[in-house]
């Protein structure tokens, strides 16, 4: 079975703190995704990258930046983290092959920016 | 980019009852995948079914890429059902999934 796993469930920050979510695949896949999800908004393309050290803009990238360093994992960053960052967050991974291929999320990261 | 709209919104049923769920898109698909949201916010894999018809127990969806429609069907419901479903589109051009806005489902005992 695909497993993606992110390394926190739910997280408390404050204002200005640096923070990152991790995210681990472990079925080789050369894309993986970040997503946060609000009530009203559903759920909307931060980041994604489709290969080591490759990175592309999803649709809401301001305010984060990412880092995949390796092919399993892709990290997010917030570099200052303010009040209205406060969301879930949701990595998920494919393999290549173009636009095919099922996508698959790991557990999500509830993150409350005081 | 290719819009997704899903329908109902919101949906209650007593646990028991069969349902449709929709999910209507505005062009080609090269991908359509339905998720199961459940109350702890994963996200599950339920069918990845960009044309055809497939069936997972009381679950079954069917595309039909030309009519640009997909529909999931619950038979016997049962509360575990609850949750919000996601429909999620790839169009030709693109690679990254677009999403619907969800049906909310809520099985009643």
């Amino acid at each position: 079975d695909v497993k993606v796993t992110q390394s926190s469930r739910y997280l408390v920050k404050r204002t200005g703190e640096k923070v990152f979510l991790e995210c681990v695949q472990d079925m080789d896949h050369e894309n993986m995704f970040w997503y946060r999800q609000d009530p009203g908004l559903g759920l909307r393309l931060i980041y994604f990258s489709y290969d080591v050290k490759m990175k592309e803009k999803g649709d809401i990238p301001e305010g984060y930046s990412v880092s995949r360093e390796k092919k399993e994992r892709f990290s997010l960053i917030l570099e200052s983290a303010s009040t209205n960052q406060t969301s879930m967050y949701l990595c998920a991974s494919r393999g290549a092959g173009g636009n095919t291929g099922e996508l698959f999320f790991g557990e999500g990261s509830r993150l409350t920016v005081l | 980019g290719i819009q997704v709209e899903q329908s109902p919104p919101d949906l209650i049923l007593q646990e028991g009852a069969n349902s449709t769920l929709r999910c209507n898109f505005s062009d080609s698909v090269n991908n359509l995948q339905w998720f199961h949201q459940n109350p702890w916010g994963q996200l599950i894999n339920l069918f990845y079914i960009p044309s055809g018809t497939k069936q997972n127990g009381r679950l079954s969806a069917t595309t039909v890429a030309t009519e640009r429609y997909s529909s999931l069907y619950i038979s016997s419901s049962q509360t575990t059902d609850s949750g919000v479903y996601f429909c999620a589109v790839e169009g030709n051009a693109g690679n990254m999934l677009t999403f619907g806005g969800g049906t909310r489902l809520m099985v009643k005992p």
